[in-house]
Parts: structure tokens; C-alpha cells; sequence
């Protein structure tokens, strides 16, 4: 299957400070690729949909001015958590899609102290 | 919006066991996943169903989705204690417009565990 990769796979911050997290699609090219949040002992939860060359679109209840997100190639979307809090703290995984199937990356654990 | 429905929460077998895990949507399913997790790890893609009366096979794992495309099973058989984990099906997102390709939902996830 297709390989998603993330960087870092766990981060830890202060809080007030920024955090970026980085998705790729290693062996193909992905025009769009989907950001989900994952709290402890609970499912997946869509965030937004990164788009290549253009903005994303966030699930509602979602703040686009706090998760920004940046799709600069067709390979590479990035993550950015402004002003983490200890709220913020979470699982984040993304994903992408080469043709109908939908693969996930190993994820990225973020923990605001 | 769509919900989905995993039975059972948890599963606890013996190695050897068959076991089914069951996923019920409130909605017609347009494409029905199937992932493994382990608890803070990725997710493992297993399966991808869309037409009704599918069935795909991988190794000990099968994966059927009803006519009706309302409803999708999982099936171990043989259970092992690599086969442990967390079992998660998610749909494609049905809304009114039409069908959100990649924007998933999933169910809460069925917890398995394989005693050797």
C-alpha cells in the first residue's frame, strides 16, 4: 500500500507557543490530504482538508485561525498549532489518498505543558 | 450526519478463536474502510468496501458489506495475538450535496485482544 509519513511523531511544548507538524505522501502525489484529532480512548475525528495550492476547508466547530494548515506541494501538507494549550494536547493523524483507499500516517503525539 | 456503530466495544478471545466485529451506519455506506490500530500508533489499512454484496479477503481477515450498504462485518479467523488491537470502521462522509470522498467517520472502535 501507499506510505504517509508525519514528522514529528511526538512533540512537547509550552504553552503560548506554536507547533508545526508535517505530512507526506512518500511514493504518491496527493492534491488533497485530510488532518484528524484523536483524544485518549476515543475514535477519529476529522479536522479539515488540506488542498494543494489553495486554502483548506475546516470541519465546523474547528478554528481555522488556531490550526493552520498549508498544502505547499503535492506531497507535503503542514500542520501548524498556534498558541498550543494544554487543551490542544492530542493524536493527530493525516491522511491521503492515491486512488480510492485511504491511508493514514503513524501520527503525531502533542503534548502542551 | 452519518453515524457508525461498532459491535462489539471490546472482544477478549482465545488464540485459535473466530471472532466477528460488526460496523452499522445510520446511512447508505459509499465506501466502507477498515483499519487496525495499535493505542497511540497509525493506522494499518486492511480493507476498502463499496459495492454491495462485496467481499474482500486478506490473509485470515474478511470483510463483507450488506446489499442494502448499511451495514459491514469483519471476520478473524484463526485469531492469533498479532491479530490484538484496536478495530476501526470508518465511511465516507454522506452529505447533503453528495458524497465527501476521504472525509471520514468513524466508528468508536472495537478493542481486541487475543490471549495465546
Amino acid at each position: 500500500g501507499a506510505v504517509v509519513s508525519q514528522h514529528p511523531s511526538w512533540v512537547i511544548c509550552k504553552s503560548g507557543t506554536s507547533v508545526k507538524i508535517e505530512c507526506r505522501s512518500l511514493d504518491f502525489q496527493a492534491t488533497t490530504m485530510f488532518w484528524y484529532r484523536q483524544f485518549p480512548k476515543q475514535s477519529l475525528m476529522l479536522m479539515a482538508t488540506s488542498n494543494e495550492g489553495s486554502k483548506a476547508t475546516y470541519e465546523q466547530g474547528v478554528e481555522k485561525d488556531k490550526f493552520l494548515i498549508n498544502h505547499a506541494s503535492l506531497t507535503l501538507s503542514t500542520l501548524t498549532v498556534t498558541s498550543a494549550h494544554p487543551e490542544d494536547s492530542s493524536f493527530y493523524i493525516c491522511s491521503a489518498r492515491p486512488e480510492y483507499e485511504q491511508y493514514f500516517g503513524p501520527g503525531t503525539r502533542l503534548t502542551v505543558t | 450526519s452519518q453515524e457508525l456503530e461498532q459491535s462489539p466495544q471490546s472482544l477478549i478471545v482465545q488464540e485459535g478463536k473466530n471472532l466477528t466485529i460488526n460496523c452499522t451506519s445510520s446511512k447508505t455506506l459509499y465506501g466502507l474502510y477498515w483499519y487496525k490500530q495499535k493505542y497511540g500508533e497509525g493506522l494499518i489499512f486492511l480493507m476498502m468496501l463499496q459495492k454491495g454484496g462485496e467481499e474482500k479477503s486478506h490473509e485470515k481477515i474478511t470483510a463483507k458489506l450488506d446489499e442494502k450498504k448499511q451495514q459491514s462485518s469483519l471476520h478473524i479467523t484463526a485469531s492469533q495475538p498479532s491479530h490484538a488491537g484496536i478495530y476501526l470502521c470508518g465511511a465516507d462522509s454522506n452529505r447533503a450535496g453528495g458524497t465527501s470522498y476521504g472525509k471520514l467517520t468513524f466508528g468508536q472502535g472495537t478493542i481486541l485482544t487475543v490471549h495465546p
